[in-house]
């Protein structure tokens, strides 16, 4: 049983760039969250998705957006890419009704230059 | 959610017990707390979860007191390989949740 992938496992950027990272959630799990982690910090909620629609967002700009497909995979993306953008960003997947119980991917680390 | 506090580091010998308490003043009656480890690179992992008294696990005990305002995880005889930091979490176990992770305790295991 696999658990939570997600890709790229690293990815550099420049300033003002677009980036798109990809999830699948743990076998049989029907919620997605992203988080940013910046060094030294813990992660941080930028939204969750269900049922192929955000439920929930954290303080996060319209820049993040993403998107949840049938088959319950996510996508983040990022436009307009700032330094300040530099963080390991993680996904997590959980079943809706245990909703503190999540099971995070490896992330991807996103350097923007 | 409610906010939670620890202490943002601890040092222990390998073999000893580790206990470390996250204040949760403000839980709410719904609320559940659930403890998470991370090392570095990865995303946190789930260690165990709890309402009300004791839980245990293969992992970790975790000690919830009557008015439930915190709580102690305790890793018996810890090894290298728990050096991580450890995030407290608490809110409501279904639906939604925002998971606010704090900066979370880093535990050092001192050979």
């Amino acid at each position: 049983d696999a658990g939570v992938t997600q890709s790229p496992t690293h990815l550099i950027k420049t300033r003002g760039q677009q980036v798109t990272l990809r999830c699948s959630p743990k076998s049989g799990h029907d919620t997605v969250s992203w988080y940013q982690q910046a060094l030294g910090q813990g992660p941080q909620f930028i939204f969750q998705y269900y049922e192929e629609e955000e439920r929930q967002r954290g303080n996060f700009p319209d820049r993040f957006s993403g998107h949840q497909f049938p088959n319950y995979s996510s996508e983040l993306n990022v436009n307009a890419l700032l330094l300040g953008d530099s963080a390991l960003y993680l996904c997590a997947s959980s079943l809706a009704r245990e909703g503190l119980v999540v099971y995070f991917g490896p992330g991807t680390r996103l350097t923007v230059l | 959610l409610a906010k939670t506090t620890q202490p943002i580091s601890m040092d222990s010998y390998e073999g000893q017990e580790v206990n470390i308490t996250c204040s949760h003043n403000n839980i709410a009656t719904n609320d559940y707390i659930t403890w998470y480890q991370q090392f570095p690179s990865q995303g946190p992992r789930f260690i165990i979860q709890g309402y009300k008294t004791k839980v245990t696990n293969e992992v970790a005990s975790l000690f919830i007191p009557a008015d439930r305002k915190s709580s102690t995880l305790s890793l018996p005889r810890v090894s290298l390989s728990d050096t991580a930091v450890y995030y407290c979490l608490v809110g409501y176990q279904t639906g939604a949740n925002n998971l606010f992770f704090g900066t979370g305790t880093r535990l050092t295991v001192i050979p």
